[in-house]
């Protein structure tokens, strides 16, 4: 079974930092592109960032941009989002999504979040 | 920057109803248009992939249409388990979710 488990959300102050990890497990992680989506308490989904199975494609939403840094390390089946000069704005639930295909740009199977909290 | 817009915001069926979803591009996205459900307390899951392709094991009461700017997506007849919000995404250049459809219960 495929599965994706996030971890590392919480309460941090404005300007402070935060990293985000996703365990992967029932597939072969270093073939399939990986994903960041976000959501804000209450409102819609986010895209936040994409990494290429090989770590060759990165891509950011220009909302995270410069602040947020995504890594995988594939030796060890999990995801990475470095989230640094934290906003109230980047409160939400993050999400770790799976391409559906090898390097698709849409997402399935998705973990179930966690919280990140970003208030003084 | 596209921004994909999504209406209704809500949709009010009766079960056993067709419920129709639009998602419109700010400019042309091809084919390149997916579909997610979501219930409440829940991780979204897709529905729809390629603007009319459905994924592994969703039902065939869910369907996609459309190309270039005007999309839609079709549940030919609402069951219990269909009440959920959707939203549609974009994957001409990574990422852009539209802002959601919340079909409930009339």
């Amino acid at each position: 079974e495929v599965q994706l488990v996030e971890s590392g959300g919480g309460l941090v102050k404005p300007g402070g930092s935060l990293r985000l990890s996703c365990a992967a497990s029932g597939f072969t992680f270093s073939s399939y592109s990986m994903n960041w989506v976000r959501q804000a308490p209450g409102k819609g989904l986010e895209w936040v960032s994409s990494i290429s199975s090989s770590s060759s494609y990165i891509y950011y939403a220009d909302s995270v941009k410069g602040r947020f840094t995504i890594s995988r390390d594939n030796a060890k089946n999990s995801l990475y989002l470095q989230m640094n000069s934290l906003r109230a704005e980047d409160t939400a639930v993050y999400y770790c999504a799976r391409a559906y295909y090898y390097d698709s740009n849409w997402f399935d199977p998705w973990g179930q979040g966690t919280l990140v909290t970003v208030s003084s | 920057e596209i921004v994909m817009t999504q209406s209704p915001a809500t949709l009010s069926v009766s079960p056993g109803e067709r419920a129709t979803l639009s998602c419109r591009a700010s400019q042309s996205v091809s084919s390149n248009l997916a579909w997610y459900q979501q219930k409440p307390g829940q991780a979204p899951r897709l529905l729809i992939y390629g603007a009319s392709t459905r994924a592994t094991g969703i039902p065939a009461r869910f369907s996609g249409s459309g190309s270039g700017t005007e999309f839609t997506l079709t549940i030919s007849s609402l069951q219990s388990e269909d009440f959920a919000v959707y939203y549609c995404q974009q994957y001409n250049n990574p990422g852009a979710f539209g802002g959601g459809t919340k079909v409930e219960i009339k």
